[in-house]
């Protein structure tokens, strides 16, 4: 079983369409969530970072955070061609190690 | 700031070769360096987990004799990749934490290597 879940996508969405990004985790004590964005050919970037429940905003941004659902999802409004991209799902691993488990990211495409 | 720079940013190698990958951080100390690889249309691979001054930590399945990692420094870290093969070849990507800034990892911009 996964342990960060995403759906692979690719999602599709017009460009000015909020797109709403989704990613489930099977570790109750994780603490930290990340969300980062890979263009094709280049290293992730970080997003957002989230640790609390509820919903924290940066700019176009808007992370989610439901720990009792196990549950984190980014929001992007006015969706650009520019934020085409794959995006990670990140969730703080168990211990003090400090790693990151990673989903599998989801594709997202924003068609002008 | 968090800037995390890598050199080189590709590398061709012949087969049998060894190849050295370098992992700075620039404006900031970290205490946790990460090395990742990544395979075409797929996700990110942890390889090894380094922290200053102490042995790397691998993953399970990766070679710690093959991947070789140094973290001499608290802004410098390296893998070499020894007696290269073109299974090799694959986008190695490091990460690092800011110390006493929990799990935030920040990436390079990653080194593509391609094995003759």
């Amino acid at each position: 079983q996964k342990e960060v879940e995403q759906n692979s996508g690719p999602l599709s969405v017009p460009e000015g369409a909020i797109a709403s990004l989704n990613c489930t985790y099977s570790d109750r004590v994780s603490q930290s969530f990340f969300w980062y964005r890979q263009y094709s050919g280049k290293s992730p970037e970080l997003i957002m970072s989230i640790y609390s429940n509820g919903d924290k905003e940066d700019g176009r941004f808007t992370a989610q955070l439901n720990k009792a659902s196990q549950y984190v999802s980014l929001l992007i409004r006015d969706s650009q061609p520019s934020d085409s991209a794959t995006y990670l799902c990140a969730v703080s691993g168990s211990g003090n190690t400090g790693k990151l488990i990673f989903g599998q990211g989801t594709t997202l495409q924003v068609k002008p | 700031g968090a800037v995390v720079s890598q050199h080189p940013s590709w590398v061709i190698c012949k087969s049998g070769t060894s190849v050295k990958i370098e992992c700075r951080s620039l404006d900031f100390q970290a205490t946790t360096m990460f090395w990742y690889r990544q395979f075409p249309k797929q996700s990110l691979m942890l390889m090894a987990t380094s922290n200053e001054g102490s042995k790397a930590t691998y993953e399970q399945g990766v070679e710690k004799d093959k991947f070789l990692i140094n973290h001499a420094s608290l802004t410098l870290s390296t893998l070499t990749v020894t007696s290269a093969h073109p299974e090799d070849s694959s986008f190695y990507i490091c990460s690092a934490s800011l110390a006493g800034v929990g799990d935030t990892q920040y990436f390079g911009p990653g080194t593509r290597l391609t094995v003759l």
